[in-house]
């Protein structure tokens, strides 16, 4: 199984300012056939169920504002955030889905200092 | 607008059965995958299984934890997945979550199962 580790545990951020979160795995994410990576980011807000993020490594999904963008490579990514908002506070979550099984980091908490 | 709404979670015996349903709304049920996660009690995600479109064979796959003792299936006709748990242990008590397709979107607002005696 491929092991997705996130970094850190709890990010405290300050509203206005940017903020990223680390996800690495234990195998690539590149699939060589169609050269897309497949790895998505969920958000989880308090008392909510999980909602997509950004799908193959850089896409956003429907309704997601731009200010939250996915990069990286290979094993390892970057979900960054350019200006963190109070709605933004919640558990992130990285999945891969090059394999079954399909999975997820430990998440990332983010609250606001 | 497409939703997902997951139901059937309560209260089982440990080795009982228990059925979820996820009732879909707003997209053509049979062109789309379907995906079921969990989250135990303060914990993260973790995937459960999936089954494909019938374009694809209608084929499942599914956690090692789950394996042999999971069905995941589907009804076009209703637009309807469901999640069929045989020999429920208490590791396993943990919201469920459906989800559209392997890119997991939307997620439906989760059922509550409970495994205990």
């Amino acid at each position: 199984d491929i092991v997705m580790t996130q970094t850190p545990l709890s990010l405290p951020v300050t509203p206005g300012e940017p903020a990223s979160i680390s996800c690495r795995s234990s195998q690539s994410l590149l699939n060589s056939d169609d050269g897309n990576t497949y790895l998505d980011w969920f958000l989880q807000k308090p008392g909510q169920s999980p909602q997509l993020l950004i799908y193959t490594l850089s896409y956003r999904a429907s309704g997601v504002p731009d200010r939250f963008s996915g990069s990286g490579s290979g094993t390892e990514f970057t979900l960054k955030i350019s200006r963190v908002e109070a709605e933004d506070v919640g558990v992130y979550y990285c999945m891969q889905r090059i394999n079954f099984p399909l999975t997820f980091g430990g998440g990332t908490k983010v609250e606001i200092k | 607008e497409v939703q997902v709404v997951e139901s059937g979670g309560g209260l089982v015996q440990p080795g009982r059965s228990l059925r979820l349903s996820c009732t879909t709304s707003g997209f053509t049920f049979g062109d789309y995958a379907m995906s079921w996660f969990r989250q135990a009690p303060g914990k993260g995600l973790e995937w459960v299984g999936i089954v494909r479109s019938k374009t694809y064979g209608g084929t499942t796959e599914y956690a090692a934890s789950v394996k042999g003792r999971f069905t995941i299936s589907r009804d076009d006709s209703k637009s309807i997945a469901y999640l069929q748990m045989n020999s429920l242990k208490t590791e396993d008590t943990a919201m469920y979550y459906c989800a559209r397709e392997i890119i997991a979107d939307p997620w439906g607002q989760g059922t509550l199962v409970t495994v205990s005696s």
